[in-house]
């Protein structure tokens, strides 16, 4: 199947600080990408779909201002989260749809992040 | 309520029983339904998706979608110690909407 990477696979930082988190297509090319965030022992929630050319479109609830999104190219998204804190800890995924459609969406192995 | 709803387990069986993973859901606009194992710390991966109503078999994995009673299954044959995982069910009709995983454990 196809291929999506993330780094880093896990980081810790302070409280108040920003923290990239990149996602890659590597075998094919994506001008859509998903951002999900889950917690323990939950679901996926949706956070924001990252599209080329043109801005993200957030899901209901989730802060634009602070979960910034740039799909810089076919292969590559990042999500920023700007001034972490505590509470944004979580695992944060991404998907990108293989040929466009939803239904055959393909991970990354995620990145967990720990804000202290 | 819930618009999918899916018992977290976790669910132990011991290895070469087969497995039965369900989910139900609330909203009949759903078309696309799929299934994802994810592994402790990885993200999930693809395994199988139907569209509509019906069967799908790919080796020893059998996905089945009853629309008429809102409810999906994922049948696991010959399970195996590295099928212990977690089971998220998946369905679409605008945006994809997951239930909240099924813990799978295969005792050898």
């Amino acid at each position: 199947g196809a291929v999506v990477s993330q780094h880093p696979s896990w980081v810790i930082c302070k409280s108040g600080t920003s923290v990239k988190i990149e996602c890659r297509s590597l075998d094919f090319q994506a001008t859509t990408m998903f951002w999900y965030r889950q917690f323990p022992k939950q679901s996926l929630m949706l956070m924001a779909t990252s599209n080329e050319g043109s801005k993200a479109t957030y899901e209901q609830g989730v802060e634009k201002d602070k979960f910034l999104i740039n799909h810089a190219s076919l292969t590559l998204s990042t999500l920023t989260v700007t001034s972490a804190h505590p509470e944004d800890s979580s695992f944060y995924i991404c998907s990108a749809p293989s040929g466009g459609y939803q239904e055959t969406q393909y991970f990354g192995p995620g990145t967990r992040l720990l804000v202290l | 309520q819930k618009e999918v709803e899916q018992d977290p387990g976790p669910l132990s069986v011991p290895e070469g029983a087969i497995v039965s993973l369900n989910c139900t859901y609330s909203n009949s606009a759903f078309q696309y339904f799929m299934w994802y194992r994810q592994y402790s710390r990885k993200g999930p991966e693809l395994l199988m998706y139907t569209y509509s109503s019906g069967n799908k078999e790919d080796g020893r994995f059998t996905a089945q979608v009853d629309k008429s009673s809102k409810y999906i299954s994922l049948f696991i044959r010959d399970s195996q110690p590295s099928d212990s995982a977690t089971y998220l069910c998946a369905m679409r009709a605008s945006k994809i909407i997951f239930g909240s995983g099924t813990r799978l454990s295969i005792r050898p």
